[in-house]
């Protein structure tokens, strides 16, 4: 199966400031997703990470708290921007292939902002 | 949009009980439904998931059952480990779109 390496697994940040996260898959994916998922919450989906192009963002998410880059198949960041107390929350990376079901997610970033 | 609710939020069993957790859709259009475990401390990890033109399909101690005409769909564990505390999220999708919707996670406890 995949290795996703997500980076940094944790971080503890002040507020006012940005991080940025990293998401690199060993092999090529047909699609990355950044996911966040808020204390005792559910999973819910940020932006799709295009190849090349524009991430496309879901509802109550915007490009520029959220920028999204993914240059090739296999290397996509989010950065948090400007960040909040309320923007702590753990953010996954997530990946599909065109050959098989399902996403398989990264470990994870758990982000606390103070 | 697509509607995915679950049931318990938490559960206890004990060591080799059965432990059984639901969800329920509301766009019949979705055909794809897969379960994720999340460890403490980790990202979700598929165990187990089903097609819509398959109504159960097991893997060693998990089982999956998807009734479409109720858009209901369960997790089965059977003889369970510690090594199952975990918390477990349901999703629907249409395989060829983008968007998974998940369940708001069930947290099993397995109390040896």
């Amino acid at each position: 199966s995949a290795v996703i390496s997500q980076k940094p697994s944790r971080d503890i940040c002040q507020r006012g400031t940005s991080l940025t996260i990293q998401c690199q898959v060993d092999s090529q994916v047909t699609m990355m997703f950044w996911y966040r998922q808020q204390p005792g919450q559910s999973l819910t989906l940020i932006a799709t990470a295009n190849q090349g192009s524009e991430a496309t963002y879901e509802s109550g998410f915007v490009i520029d708290k959220f920028p999204i880059s993914r240059p090739n198949l296999t290397f996509s960041t989010l950065t948090v921007s400007n960040m909040s107390p309320e923007d702590s929350s753990i953010y996954l990376c997530s990946v599909s292939y065109r050959d098989r079901d399902g996403y398989t997610f990264g470990s994870g970033t758990r982000l606390t902002v103070v | 949009g697509e509607n995915v609710e679950q049931h318990p939020s938490t559960l206890s069993v004990q060591e080799g009980d059965s432990a059984v957790i639901k969800c329920t859709y509301s766009d019949s259009a979705s055909n794809y439904f897969p379960w994720y475990k999340q460890e403490l401390g980790k990202g979700p990890q598929l165990i187990i998931d089903i097609r819509s033109n398959v109504g159960e399909k097991k893997d060693q101690r998990i089982a999956v059952t998807l009734n479409k005409t109720a858009k209901h769909f369960s997790l089965h564990i059977t003889e369970t480990q510690p090594e199952d505390s975990a918390v477990y999220f349901c999703a629907a999708s249409i395989l060829t779109g983008n968007q998974f919707y998940f369940g708001t996670g069930t947290s099993l406890t397995v109390i040896p």
